[in-house]
């Protein structure tokens, strides 16, 4: 079974300076995907950012990118310019996938992270 | 933009009565799930869905749970004989093709049962 822990219950920074939530993950997969989701106040969760275990590049999507460190099971995601509107809650999160190149659809999530951003 | 709905936002009701939570998924999406999250804890995967019948399912998703397509929009999961312990926030979702494709999440309905 998988586990994905975040260490950190609650993060807050300045408004436009850079902030890193932190998540590891335990797992015997060799082939699986990392996702961060954010959940703003209104708890409508949505994608942020998105890691394909098989690639080492890093993925970044404009102001986010991660950290994955495949050996030490690590997946952190930083936020630059850190904006008022990405106050919310982050979560981790793990998906295996399959020997056939596909995966369940099954998401096994961290206990969040609460960021607030302060003006 | 497209997106999940849930119905109703919040729903009460008593230990032992039965509870149907309603999603309507976006429209092209052919996989659909279900996930809750007690008060504090961490979101957990209830079960997922295609073609009408259950792909996956996890081990709180036992005999009192189902789901059911009922008609060409809507999802729902099916409560039986509610338990005071299933008092959460339930999340449906849907994703377009299966797996690494985004899971597009409701923004749930929060049951309590008293």
């Amino acid at each position: 079974a998988q586990t994905v822990t975040q260490s950190q219950p609650e993060m807050s920074v300045q408004e436009a300076e850079t902030v890193t939530l932190s998540c590891t993950y335990d797992t015997s997969e060799n082939n699986y995907y990392l996702f961060w989701y954010k959940q703003p106040p209104s708890r409508q969760m949505i994608l942020v950012i998105r890691q394909e275990a098989y690639k080492q590049q890093n993925a970044t999507e404009n102001r986010f990118s991660v950290n994955f460190q495949k050996a030490a099971k690590s997946f952190s995601l930083k936020i630059s310019d850190s904006q008022l509107g990405d106050t919310a809650m982050y979560f981790c999160a793990f998906m295996k996938q399959s020997a056939g190149g596909t995966s369940y659809g099954k998401l096994t999530f961290g206990q969040g992270t609460i960021l607030t951003v302060h003006p | 933009e497209p997106e999940v709905t849930q119905t109703p936002s919040h729903q009460v009701t008593q230990m032992g009565q039965e509870v149907i939570l309603r999603c309507v998924p976006i429209s092209n999406h052919l996989y659909f799930y279900w996930y809750r999250q007690i008060l504090g804890q961490k979101v957990e995967f209830l079960v997922s869905f295609y073609n009408n019948e259950i792909s996956e399912k996890s081990e709180i998703f036992d005999d009192q749970f189902s789901v059911e397509r009922p008609d060409g929009s809507n999802f729902t999961l099916k409560i039986r004989s509610t338990k005071l312990e299933d008092s959460a926030m339930y999340f449906c979702a849907s994703s377009e093709l299966l797996g690494v494709y985004e899971q597009y999440f409701g923004p749930g309905t929060r049951l309590t049962v008293t």
